[in-house]
């Protein structure tokens, strides 16, 4: 089946340890995208990439770096720059970054810092 | 002023009622609508496309007023299983791509 797998699902920092979330989909999407929930709170976009080797930032992307080598892969570090990290991450991805494109999300990572 | 605002809820119904939901948002450009639904700790599911004519799906009946800035979601005949977080997305051309902006999310709790 197609979809868009997030690894792991529950994940547990340390404050100041760098940690990165995977997001892999086979869908043949160009479009991927990092979205940041914390409670009470709509979806916030922190980086989108449109084309391999290629992304931009969105509107929280401090403390945050991802890389985009592989059409199917945009894995999400979450730096100790982050100050506030503790939230659900949310990868997901579409045809194109085009009007009218469904978005598509994986199931989440908890993300928690102890 | 937020860019999508919903009322947080939770809107609490009793089984077969018949719910709406309402949605705003601040910017005039904003080309396309939708409504997803969003489980307890899971990720959010696209409910419905919403279209300047109305559109209805079953029990869901989608509506955008764009003079109004305006979007809504009825329920009918409610079943528990509707039970869910319901989130208004709304997306403008921003920064060179297409920009989805999601509203905090209404709670919807069905009870028998």
């Amino acid at each position: 089946d197609g979809g868009i797998t997030q690894s792991p699902k529950y994940l547990f920092r340390k404050e100041g340890q760098n940690v990165t979330l995977s997001c892999e989909q086979n869908l043949n999407h160009d479009a991927m995208y990092w979205y940041r929930q914390d409670p009470g709170q709509g979806l916030r976009l922190i980086y989108y990439s449109q084309i391999v080797n290629d992304f931009q930032k969105g509107d929280i992307a401090e403390g945050y770096s991802v890389s985009r080598e592989k059409k199917e892969s945009f894995p999400l570090t979450v730096t100790s720059a982050q100050k506030n990290p503790t939230a659900f991450y949310l990868c997901a991805s579409s045809i194109s970054t085009g009007a009218g494109n469904t978005i598509y999300f994986g199931e989440g990572s908890w993300l928690t810092v102890v | 002023r937020k860019e999508v605002e919903q009322d947080p809820g939770p809107f609490n119904v009793p089984e077969g009622a018949t719910v709406a939901f309402n949605c705003t948002y601040s910017n005039s450009a904003s080309q396309s609508f939708f409504w997803y639904r969003q489980d307890c700790r899971k990720e959010p599911k696209l409910l419905m496309s919403v279209y300047s004519s109305g559109n209805e799906d079953g029990r869901f009946t989608a509506q955008l007023n764009r003079a109004s800035q305006y979007i809504s979601l009825l329920i009918r005949d409610s079943k528990l299983s509707d039970s869910a977080t319901y989130l208004c997305v709304v997306m403008l051309f921003s920064g060179g791509y297409n920009k989805l902006i999601f509203g905090a999310g209404t709670r919807l709790a069905v009870h028998p």
